[in-house]
C-alpha cells in the first residue's frame, strides 16, 4: 500500500509569485485536505477535496486554491505569495467514510 | 465554534517517568477525537483515537480515554522512552459543523532525556 506523497520537498519563491504544491493520496482514499502549519503552531485547514470537488474550507484567502484529479491525487496553488505564507504545507488523505487522516511528509515553502 | 486546547509545551522527562498530556475540546456533536505525533521533520502520524464516549485508543504504550462529562481526551504513558521525543498534536474530526474537517491544538513538544 503506498502511502501519501508530496512534492517537492522543499520551495523558496519570492513575494509576489505563484506555487503549485502536488499530492498523491493513499491507495484507495478519494478525499485529499490540505493543511498550513506554521512554525511552532498546529496544522490549520486549507481545504478539502472530494471526487474532485471542493468539499469544505477554512480561513483562507482565495489566492489559495486546489483541485483533484480523477486519480484523487491534487494540487494547491498559492497565488500573489506574502511572507507569511511561509510554512510547511501538508496533505492528508482519507477514505469516504473515516475521519482519520493520513498524513504526507509536507512541503517546506520558505517566502522571501 | 469547534476548538482544541493542550497543555502548552515544552514537557522535559527523563526516561521511563510517566507522561501526562492534557487535551480538552469544544465541538458541536460527537466528534472523533485523536492524537497525532510528528517527528523533526517528518509530516504527522496517526498515534491513536476514539471514536465514541468512554472509548480507550492506545497504541505503542500510549493511552487516551474519550471522556464526554469532561470534554477531555488526555494522552498518558506509563514510561517514556528517548525515541517518544516529538511533538504531540491532539485533533477532533466529524463535528455537527466541520464535518471531515481535522481541527488541531496547538501542540505540546515532548524531550525525553537519558
Amino acid at each position: 500500500e503506498t502511502g501519501v506523497t508530496q512534492s517537492p520537498t522543499h520551495l523558496i519563491k519570492t513575494r509576489g509569485q505563484q506555487v503549485t504544491l502536488r499530492c498523491s493520496s493513499q491507495s484507495g482514499h478519494n478525499t485529499v485536505s490540505w493543511y498550513q502549519q506554521a512554525l511552532g503552531q498546529g496544522p490549520q485547514f486549507i481545504f478539502q477535496y472530494y471526487r474532485e470537488e471542493e468539499n469544505g474550507r477554512g480561513n483562507f484567502p482565495p489566492r489559495f486554491s486546489g483541485l483533484q484529479f480523477p486519480n484523487y491525487s491534487s494540487e494547491l496553488n498559492v497565488n500573489a505569495l506574502e511572507l507569511d505564507d511561509s510554512a510547511l504545507y501538508l496533505c492528508a488523505s482519507t477514505s469516504g467514510g473515516g475521519y482519520e487522516q493520513y498524513f504526507g511528509p509536507g512541503t517546506r515553502l520558505t517566502v522571501t | 465554534g469547534d476548538s482544541v486546547t493542550q497543555m502548552e509545551g515544552p514537557v522535559t522527562l527523563s526516561e521511563e517517568a510517566c507522561l501526562t498530556i492534557n487535551c480538552t475540546y469544544t465541538a458541536t456533536g460527537y466528534p472523533s477525537l485523536f492524537w497525532y505525533v510528528q517527528y523533526p521533520g517528518e509530516g504527522l502520524q496517526l498515534l491513536l483515537k476514539a471514536t465514541k464516549a468512554d472509548d480507550k485508543g492506545s497504541n505503542k504504550g500510549f493511552e487516551a480515554t474519550y471522556r464526554k462529562e469532561t470534554t477531555s481526551f488526555h494522552l498518558e504513558k506509563g514510561s517514556v522512552q528517548v525515541s517518544d521525543s516529538a511533538v504531540y498534536f491532539c485533533a477532533l474530526s466529524g463535528t455537527n459543523t466541520g464535518g471531515f474537517k481535522t481541527i488541531f491544538g496547538a501542540g505540546t513538544r515532548l524531550f525525553v532525556k537519558a
